[in-house]
């Protein structure tokens, strides 16, 4: 079993809907929770960083961290043909970064 | 720089070739990683340094894997007797600090193992 796991996909969402996205972990030592949007044959670029239980916002993205629950999750709101992408999902116990396997995203118009 | 540059930013290599991947991080970084990224996978820890000091070098595949950053700034991840299986996205990433901050990643070295 991976260390994380998200929600395989693809996901296909209207233009202007919420998309949303899940991810979960098992190493409870975690402490640092990462998004990271991936354009087909680019690198990793991040999109959010959340540290603490409840909700993060930036702009039409939200995180949400339950470490209770080892659940994180991602909102994109009025999502955007723009935002097809692949969302990778990342958590850190000190400075190791452990990937799920991404959720492929389509915002169609 | 203002990112992360890594070099070449595609590599075809015959098996059994040595190859070296270069890395350059953001002025000033502390640490430094290596992932490695196979199509369709979420990026996979190779190895860390902070500043000069390698601290984690558990995910290399094999003794044939060895990266070093002497100075610590640039750094190279060299490949010995490459093979069919190396074939993936080598990406480095750096960030300010060590532990729990926030990585950013270069543009990946794709490479091809023929």
């Amino acid at each position: 079993q991976k260390e994380v796991e998200q929600n395989s996909g693809p996901l296909s969402v209207p233009e202007g809907a919420i998309a949303s996205l899940n991810c979960t972990y098992s190493d409870r030592g975690s402490q640092s929770f990462f998004w990271y949007r991936q354009y087909s044959g680019k690198s990793p670029e991040l999109i959010m960083s959340i540290y603490s239980n409840g909700d993060k916002e930036d702009g039409r993205f939200t995180a949400q961290l339950n470490k209770a629950s080892q659940y994180v999750s991602l909102l994109i709101r009025d999502s955007q043909p723009s935002d097809s992408a692949t969302y990778l999902c990342a958590a850190s116990n000190d400075y190791k970064l452990s990937f799920g396997a991404g959720t492929t995203v389509t915002v169609r118009a | 720089g203002a990112g992360v540059s890594q070099s070449p930013r595609y590599k075809v290599a015959k098996r059994g070739q040595d190859v070296a991947l270069r890395c350059d991080p953001i002025s000033g970084h502390v640490s430094l990683f290596w992932y490695q990224q196979a199509l369709g996978q979420g990026p996979e820890f190779l190895t860390y340094f902070q500043n000069e000091a390698q601290l984690d070098k558990s995910g290399l595949p094999s003794d044939r894997f060895f990266a070093e950053r002497p100075e610590g700034s640039v750094s190279t991840l060299k490949i010995q007797r490459t093979q069919q299986e190396d074939s993936a996205v080598y990406l480095c990433a750096s960030s300010a600090t060590g532990g729990y901050t926030e990585a950013f990643f270069g543009q990946g070295t794709r490479l091809t193992v023929v």
